[in-house]
């Protein structure tokens, strides 16, 4: 079974500031996705990597994929309000389950 | 751009009820899955379905069974009710062997009171 960490799980930062959320999972994966998740909401698919060393970028948020340190980041550039959400990581093989992150809650506050 | 697709939206049932949960996926998306979510938790694999046979199977309780229908979309059936079964429940769908990502109905908000 694949184990996804997710650190830190709660993250307070503040608007114009830049952080990285990780994510290690425990065996080979074939994709990695990162989901937006807003309260009492549904996932939105932010990002979907697939192999190793792919970097995407959509506004303030890029993701990056290590396979061979199992780590991929989600790195966030001068924050702002909107992008207070959870944030899930999760990996998986095509056709089968994916395993999701424990999540991290972000706030940025003004 | 068609979504997943979940009803109801919102079910309030009582201790040892019966609930029926729907999901009709993306068109000619073949395979559906069902997630479980509590509060502040993230989302728990119940069970998936490839061209209408199980395909992978999760922490599903044996109170609950699912099945996906010819015309693809898919119920999970919910049985002898617990108030810990109060959940988000997620649908989400997906092309076997397209690379892109899966796509999450909105839930299916569950309180069993």
């Amino acid at each position: 079974e694949l184990k996804v960490e997710q650190n830190p799980l709660f993250l307070s930062m503040q608007e114009g500031k830049n952080y990285t959320i990780y994510c290690n999972y425990s065996t080979t994966s074939d994709r990695l996705y990162w989901y937006r998740q807003d309260p009492g909401k549904s996932l939105e698919s932010l990002f979907v990597l697939l192999s190793n060393g792919a970097v995407k970028q959509e506004g303030r948020l890029m993701a990056s994929l290590d396979t061979k340190a199992r780590l991929s980041t989600l790195h966030i550039t001068a924050a702002v309000h909107d992008l207070s959400a959870t944030y899930f990581c999760a990996g998986g093989y095509t056709g089968n389950q994916f395993y999701f992150g424990t999540g991290t809650s972000l706030t940025v506050i003004p | 751009a068609a979504g997943v697709i979940q009803s109801p939206r919102h079910l309030i049932k009582e201790k040892r009820e019966t609930a029926t949960l729907k999901c009709y996926p993306i068109p000619r998306h073949d395979t559906v899955y069902w997630y479980q979510q509590g509060p502040g938790q993230d989302p728990q694999f119940l069970i998936s379905f490839y061209e209408k046979m199980q395909s992978d199977k999760g922490s599903i309780p044996d109170r609950f069974s699912a099945q996906q229908f010819s015309d693809y979309h898919s119920e999970l059936n919910m049985s002898s009710l617990e108030l810990g079964d109060s959940a988000l429940y997620f649908c989400a769908s997906s092309s076997r062997w397209r690379v892109d990502g899966y796509t999450f109905g909105s839930g299916t908000r569950l309180t069993v009171v």
